[in-house]
């Protein structure tokens, strides 16, 4: 299986700040690794797809990069609605493992 | 706009067989251009990746499960189901169904999840 990894497990931010989330996977996953968002007692929301693909209606702030192994999501300009939890999966291959999931609360 | 939505027992007891079905509305299931999942997430933890169906009847899942679990489709109800067998109290969990995009192999789309619980 491939291992994802996200870094750092929580993090404390304000309201305005930028916010990076760093996913690793144990091997190469070329780009299929996607970024999804979860609130307390909802469901995951797709934010990234494909790295940096925007999904429709997500804000701009939201974006994606890497390649291979190393991955990052950047949230400029933390608004309140963004306190969360962040979750990468890869889809390169089965079975299709996430990673464990970084909580984003206000400091 | 597609919906899904989950529906099941709550509660179901150990070693007997967990049933769940979700209904999707806005669109049909009776396509190529999407594959069918089931992620759960245990109370106060990560998601875990269960498997899929696509439209062709192909399956994946997810090894840990030791092949417990079973997806099938049911295209004349616009329906796709999960049996996960021998249940134990390490099934507890919230469980999602969810529409996957086969171009970009990602999850677009997702129920709202329901609630299982192993208990006798």
């Amino acid at each position: 299986d491939i291992q994802m990894t996200q870094s750092p497990s929580s993090l404390s931010a304000s309201a305005g700040d930028r916010v990076t989330i760093t996913c690793r996977a144990s091997q190469n996953i070329d780009s299929y690794l996607h970024w999804f968002q979860q609130k307390p007692g909802r469901a995951p929301k797709l934010l990234i797809y494909s790295t940096s693909r925007l999904q429709s209606e997500v804000p701009s702030r939201f974006s994606g990069s890497g390649s291979g192994t190393d991955f990052t999501l950047t949230i400029s300009d933390l608004q309140p609605e963004d306190f969360a939890t962040y979750y990468c999966q890869q889809t390169y291959t089965v079975p299709r493992t996430f990673g464990q999931g970084t909580k984003v609360e206000i400091k | 706009q597609v919906q899904l939505q989950e529906s099941g027992p709550g509660l179901v007891k150990p070693s007997q067989t967990l049933s769940l079905t979700c209904t999707v509305s806005g669109g049909s299931i009776n396509s190529a251009d999407y594959y069918w999942s089931w992620i759960r997430q245990h109370p106060g933890k990560g998601l875990e990746w269960i498997g899929y169906m696509y439209y062709s009847g192909a399956t994946y899942y997810n090894p840990s499960l030791r092949s417990r679990a079973m997806i099938s489709l049911d295209t004349s109800k616009n329906q796709f189901s999960l049996k996960l067998k021998s249940v134990t109290a390490a099934d507890t969990a919230v469980y999602f169904c969810a529409r996957g995009l086969v171009v970009v192999r990602v999850i677009d789309v997702w129920g709202q999840g329901t609630t299982v619980t192993v208990s006798s």
